[in-house]
């Protein structure tokens, strides 16, 4: 069994729809908890970071860590077209070692 | 001005050959690594260096030798290249507990 399990998608949705990212883990260690968003051909760009349980939010974006339940969501509200981009959700419990989701591939339709 | 860069963007090469992928980053951080990312989008930690001192080695074959001759430099060299080598190597650096920027990624193709 992966450390890391990700909705694998594709995941396509109408524009201004509201989009739940989900991975759920199974190391309760894992502190630390990151979205990136990655276009096609770039390197990912993070997103978002929580450190242990909680919310947080950042414009339209919204994560929440659950460690009771070992899953962590990312919620798009309004989400555009530029918003399509594949999502990884990434786990840490050491420093600067990550371990990544496989990704889920969003597209947001005009 | 670009945080984290790498080069080249593309490197096309015969099997057998022998291959650098250079990385550096102005952002004065402290930890600098590889990832290599494979056809499924799977991102996968190589190394990685604290101030020039190598810290994660993961499981990697030894044909791979990263170097950093300071800490804003990250250097991949990998001998012997074979056909699973191809991927996309990303160099990343951070500063703290969690990778911070990504560079744009090294498309690998060996033939």
């Amino acid at each position: 069994q992966k450390e890391v399990e990700q909705d694998p998608g594709p995941l396509s949705v109408p524009e201004g729809a509201i989009v739940s990212l989900n991975c759920t883990y199974s190391n309760s260690a894992f502190q630390y908890f990151m979205w990136y968003r990655q276009y096609s051909r770039k390197g990912p760009e993070l997103l978002m970071y929580t450190y242990s349980s909680g919310n947080k939010e950042d414009g339209r974006f919204t994560a929440q860590v659950d460690k009771s339940s070992k899953y962590i969501s990312l919620f798009i509200r309004d989400s555009q077209p530029s918003d399509s981009a594949t999502y990884l959700c990434a786990l840490a419990y050491n420093a600067g070692k990550s371990t990544f989701g496989d990704g889920t591939t969003l597209t947001v339709k005009p | 001005d670009t945080a984290v860069s790498q080069t080249p963007k593309y490197l096309v090469t015969q099997m057998g050959n022998d291959k650098s992928i250079k990385c550096e980053q102005n952002l004065g951080h402290d930890t600098m690594y590889w990832y290599k990312q494979d056809s499924k989008k799977f991102l996968k930690i190589m190394f990685s260096y604290n101030n020039k001192e190598l810290i994660i080695n993961e499981t990697v074959p030894n044909r791979f030798s990263p170097k950093s001759p300071d800490k804003a430099h990250l250097n991949l060299h990998i001998n012997s290249l074979e056909l699973g080598d191809s991927a996309v190597y990303f160099c990343a650096s951070s500063q703290g507990q969690y990778e911070a920027f990504f560079g744009q990624g090294t498309r690998l193709t060996v033939v």
